[in-house]
């Protein structure tokens, strides 16, 4: 089946502490991308990648670090997570070709940090 | 940059027809995307349109005025299962592929018996 697949999906943890949010995809898509979804101010992109070792900042890329070794994962990084990083966050993959590509999203991770 | 506005919120009955508008500014137009997210669920895709006009699939229709910088989704014969939030999107990237996707902040479809 093809999907995008996310770990873990419910994370509670503290300021400070170092976690990685993993992002799989099984398609051989190209461009894969992070979202964080917050209420009143919608789906906003952090990160996106368009290939292996080619990534670029999004909107709001500020204490996130990502990494595209391997064309199926795409992790998404918080060095020293603060509390304003509470959020849904969404892993997304697409072709990338002429024209733009439906973006496939995984199932989500509910980050809370205290 | 992006701007991208969309009503926060609508309600419908079911049977209905409802209309959600959206309305961008853009630096580069590369197409317009409409997604359907159900609560705690991930966005799907609905439609993408890059030429003016109006493009239907099933009950969904979408439409294009990139004149206007306008689009809406037309949701036809409205069915409990259609309540979910709606958003429109934009692509920032020009020429080959969608590099970086602007989302407006969503249409919260509520759809009454």
């Amino acid at each position: 089946e093809a999907q995008v697949t996310q770990n873990p999906r419910y994370l509670i943890t503290v300021t400070g502490k170092k976690l990685t949010v993993t992002c799989s995809q099984n398609m051989n898509h190209e461009y894969m991308s992070w979202y964080r979804q917050d209420p009143g101010l919608g789906l906003r992109q952090i990160y996106y990648s368009m290939n292996v070792e080619v990534t670029d900042k999004g909107d709001v890329p500020e204490g996130y670090k990502v990494s595209r070794k391997e064309k199926r994962n795409f992790p998404l990084i918080l060095e020293s997570p603060s509390p304003n990083q509470t959020s849904l966050y969404f892993c997304a993959s697409s072709m990338l070709g002429l024209g733009s590509y439906e973006q496939y999203f995984g199932p989500g991770t509910r980050l809370t940090v205290t | 940059g992006q701007n991208i506005d969309q009503p926060t919120e609508m309600t419908a009955t079911e049977g209905a027809i409802v209309q959600i508008n959206c309305t961008y500014q853009t630096s580069g137009f590369n197409g317009l995307f409409w997604y359907q997210q159900h609560a705690g669920e991930a966005p799907t895709f609905l439609s993408y349109n890059v030429l003016d006009g109006l493009e239907e699939k099933g009950r969904f229709s979408s439409f294009l005025s990139r004149s206007k910088g306008y689009s809406y989704l037309l949701l036809k014969e409205l069915q409990m299962k259609d309540s979910a939030s709606y958003l429109c999107a934009v692509p920032s990237g020009t020429g080959a592929g969608s590099y970086q996707l602007t989302f407006g902040k969503g249409t919260k479809l509520s759809v009454i018996p």
